[in-house]
């Protein structure tokens, strides 16, 4: 019962370093999620995929990039590590049947722990 | 666009005591749904309840009660008779059913504390 499985779960980066944060699923969903989780913030979405081979950009798309590799994986991307991006990150599965419009609930990671000095 | 308001930042009772979350949203859509989920000091996020736009009853799971009104674009979560093992911080979420992606917008949650 893997379900969402991120690596690592905590992260220390110096600033200007660059770093890819793992994401798996096992459920066979179709869209894939990237958040961040700041104190007092909720959940900010940073890129989603609905399916291999695309990807959007969410909320707070700037300073990432992401690859949705396959549809299994969704990676996230700090190409040049800044003090603003210490957060909480998460990654999260959903099945949408679009034909249907049927939104279902999506499942989430554990998250990583970004610290940037 | 969509925006979800979760309006109380912290709530604090005694155990046993009853505590409502609120939850209020926006979106043009005629089809969304609509979310909980419980995140414990643990830290993981855990799915609680998902309800669409058409189906405003009113849902019951043990001490969770949902309270779903469209007239007031509200989604409120009440929990009976608290414990200790709910403390935790409760994200109400909405999700348009145009969107190919299912993407969720997230209130910026309410911190329950339950006192023994």
């Amino acid at each position: 019962n893997a379900g969402v499985t991120q690596t690592p779960k905590f992260q220390v980066l110096k600033t200007g370093q660059s770093m890819t944060l793992q994401c798996a699923q096992d459920m066979n969903h179709n869209s894939m999620y990237w958040y961040r989780q700041d104190p007092g913030m909720g959940l900010r979405l940073i890129y989603y995929s609905a399916s291999e081979g695309t990807t959007d950009k969410g909320e707070v798309p700037n300073g990432y990039n992401v690859s949705r590799l396959n549809k299994r994986e969704f990676s996230l991307r700090l190409e040049s590590a800044a003090p603003s991006q210490t957060s909480v990150y998460f990654c999260a599965s959903s099945e949408v049947i679009s034909r249907a419009h049927s939104n279902q609930p999506q499942h989430f990671g554990d998250g990583t722990r970004l610290s940037i000095l | 666009a969509q925006k979800v308001t979760q309006a109380q930042t912290e709530i604090s009772v005694v155990e046993k005591e009853d505590v409502t979350l609120d939850c209020v949203y926006e979106t043009r859509d005629t089809t969304y749904y609509l979310f909980w989920y419980k995140q414990p000091p643990s830290g993981e996020l855990v799915f609680l309840i998902r309800r669409n736009s058409f189906d405003e009853q009113n849902e019951i799971s043990g001490r969770y009660s949902w309270n779903f009104q469209k007239s007031t674009s509200s989604f409120n979560f009440t929990i009976t008779a608290s414990q200790v093992v709910d403390s935790a911080v409760y994200f109400c979420a909405l999700s348009e059913a145009d969107t190919n992606a299912g993407k969720s917008t997230f209130g910026d949650g309410t911190t329950l504390t339950v006192k023994p």
